[in-house]
C-alpha cells in the first residue's frame, strides 16, 4: 500500500535560521509530488509540485525553494526564515487511480518561526 | 473570481443529526473532478468522496454523500447521522482536466464543522 511519511511534526525556528523539511512516499512509482502550506484558519496554498526527479515548478515566489532529489523525496527548504514562513506545511502525492486522481496528504508539519 | 466558494464558515450541529455543507465551483473546463477532505484539529488531511463531472450518479461513502448538481454548479457534502468525531474542517477542492494534464487542486477556504452532544 502507498503511504507517505512527514517530518519533523512540528518545529520552532528563529528568523534568520535555514529550514529543511522532508516527505517520502513508499509503495508507488513516479508520483505527482507536491508542497501546500495552510495558515491558520484557511485554506491550502500550493507552493510547488514536482512530476519528476529534479522537475519544480513553483506557484507562488516567495521565501522557499523546494528540490526532488530522488523518485519519491520532496524536499521544502529555505535559506533564511521569516516570521511570515510560519504556518502548517503539508506534502502530498497523486497519482492516477483509472477512475480519478487521487491525493494524499501526509501529516503535517506545524512551523513557528520565533 | 473564487473558483471553489464554501459559505459556510462555521456551522454548530446537534449529534445524530444530518448534516449539509456547502460547495458551489466554476470552470469551463467539461471534466473535471470534486473532492471533500475532513482535516481534524490534529492537521492530517482525510480524503472523504470524490465525484467525477462525468459521473451519473451521486458519490456516496459510507454516511458520506454528494449532492452534486450540475448544472447548477454544486458539490454539496452530506453527512447522516452526525457524530461528536465528525467534528473538524471541512474543505472542497477541484481538480480541472484528466489523466496527466493537470496537476493541482483548487481548495475552497472550508467549513468548521462542530457537532453538539
Amino acid at each position: 500500500s502507498q503511504t507517505i511519511h512527514q517530518w519533523p511534526a512540528t518545529l520552532v525556528q528563529p528568523v534568520g535560521s535555514p529550514l529543511s523539511l522532508e516527505c517520502t512516499v513508499e509503495g508507488t512509482s513516479n508520483p505527482n509530488l507536491y508542497w501546500y502550506r495552510q495558515a491558520a484558519g484557511r485554506g491550502l496554498q500550493l507552493l510547488f509540485y514536482s512530476v519528476g526527479i529534479g522537475q519544480i515548478s513553483s506557484e507562488v515566489p516567495q521565501n522557499l525553494s523546494a528540490s526532488r532529489p530522488q523518485d519519491r523525496q520532496f524536499i521544502l527548504s529555505s535559506k533564511k526564515l521569516l516570521l511570515s514562513d510560519s504556518g502548517f506545511y503539508l506534502c502530498a502525492w497523486s497519482a492516477w487511480t483509472g477512475l480519478n486522481y487521487g491525493y494524499t496528504f501526509g501529516s503535517g508539519t506545524r512551523l513557528t518561526v520565533v | 473570481a473564487q473558483k471553489i466558494t464554501q459559505t459556510q464558515p462555521g456551522m454548530f450541529v446537534q449529534e445524530k443529526e444530518a448534516v449539509t455543507l456547502d460547495c458551489t465551483y466554476d470552470t469551463s473546463d467539461p471534466s473535471y473532478g470534486l473532492f471533500w477532505y475532513k482535516q481534524p484539529s490534529s492537521g492530517e488531511m482525510i480524503f472523504l468522496i470524490y465525484q467525477g463531472s462525468y459521473d451519473q450518479q451521486n458519490a456516496t461513502e459510507g454516511r458520506y454523500s454528494l449532492n452534486f448538481q450540475k448544472a447548477r454548479k454544486s458539490a454539496n457534502l452530506v453527512i447522516s447521522a452526525s457524530q461528536l468525531g465528525d467534528s473538524a474542517m471541512y474543505f472542497c477542492a477541484m481538480r480541472e482536466g484528466t489523466g496527466d494534464s493537470n496537476y493541482q487542486l483548487i481548495w475552497g477556504a472550508g467549513t468548521k464543522l462542530i457537532i453538539k452532544p
